[in-house]
């Protein structure tokens, strides 16, 4: 069984661009969460899509967006890049929300220059 | 504030011998613990997990001890090997909502 698959893997842009994460979950899994890790904050929870609809949301600000499609493929979109932003953005699958366990991907790394 | 906190940053430990890595919690947090393993390049990995209703769970080579009178948890590798290098992170799911503490790098010398 194929693991949670996150593109692109590396990317670098440059302040004030805006950036498309795609994360495609185990087959048969219907949840799908983002985190974003950085050294000084660790990781912190972005948001939960289970069934198309955005089911939890993190502190963080409205240039961080994602959705869900009928596939339960997630993708997650930040615009207005800051230098802040760079990081590296894991997604998480799982059976249902809030149960089970959660299997991450190998995560995107963003540099914003 | 966080719901969950680790004791230590880094922990060294001799190849074979048991570790121990420690973990607090607030009141903040909810009854479900779960500890994830992070290597290097890689996304985290479930190891092992445990509810409020129990004191003790084991895995392989992996136990898991909570103990809600001073809200602690700690996770105990017995024969570390090399290849359990790694950050370990003691995590709250809030309802699917994962909460990370810090992480606590544990090396292990040949």
């Amino acid at each position: 069984k194929a693991g949670v698959t996150q593109t692109p893997r590396y990317l670098i842009k440059t302040r004030g661009q805006q950036v498309t994460l795609s994360c495609s979950p185990i087959s048969g899994h219907r949840s799908v969460s983002w985190y974003q890790q950085t050294p000084g904050q660790g990781l912190q929870f972005l948001f939960e899509y289970f069934s198309e609809t955005q089911r939890n949301k993190g502190n963080f600000p409205g240039r961080f967006s994602g959705r869900q499609f009928s596939n339960s493929r997630s993708e997650m979109n930040v615009s207005t890049l800051e230098l802040g932003d760079s990081a590296l953005y894991l997604c998480a699958s799982s059976l249902g929300q809030g149960a089970g366990e959660l299997f991450f991907g190998e995560g995107s790394r963003l540099t914003v220059l | 504030g966080e719901s969950v906190g680790l004791h230590l940053p880094t922990l060294s430990v001799q190849e074979g011998d048991n570790s121990i890595i420690n973990c607090a919690y607030s009141n903040s947090a909810s009854d479900y613990f779960i500890w994830y393993k992070q290597e290097s390049g890689k996304g985290p990995q479930f190891i092992i997990d445990i509810r409020s209703n129990m004191d003790k769970r084991q895995g392989q080579r992996v136990t898991v001890l909570l103990n809600k009178t001073v809200k602690h948890l700690s996770l105990q590798i017995a024969a570390t090997q090399p290849g359990d290098s790694a950050v370990y992170f003691c995590v709250n799911n809030q309802g699917g909502k994962l909460i990370f503490g810090q992480g606590t790098e544990l090396s292990v010398k040949p």
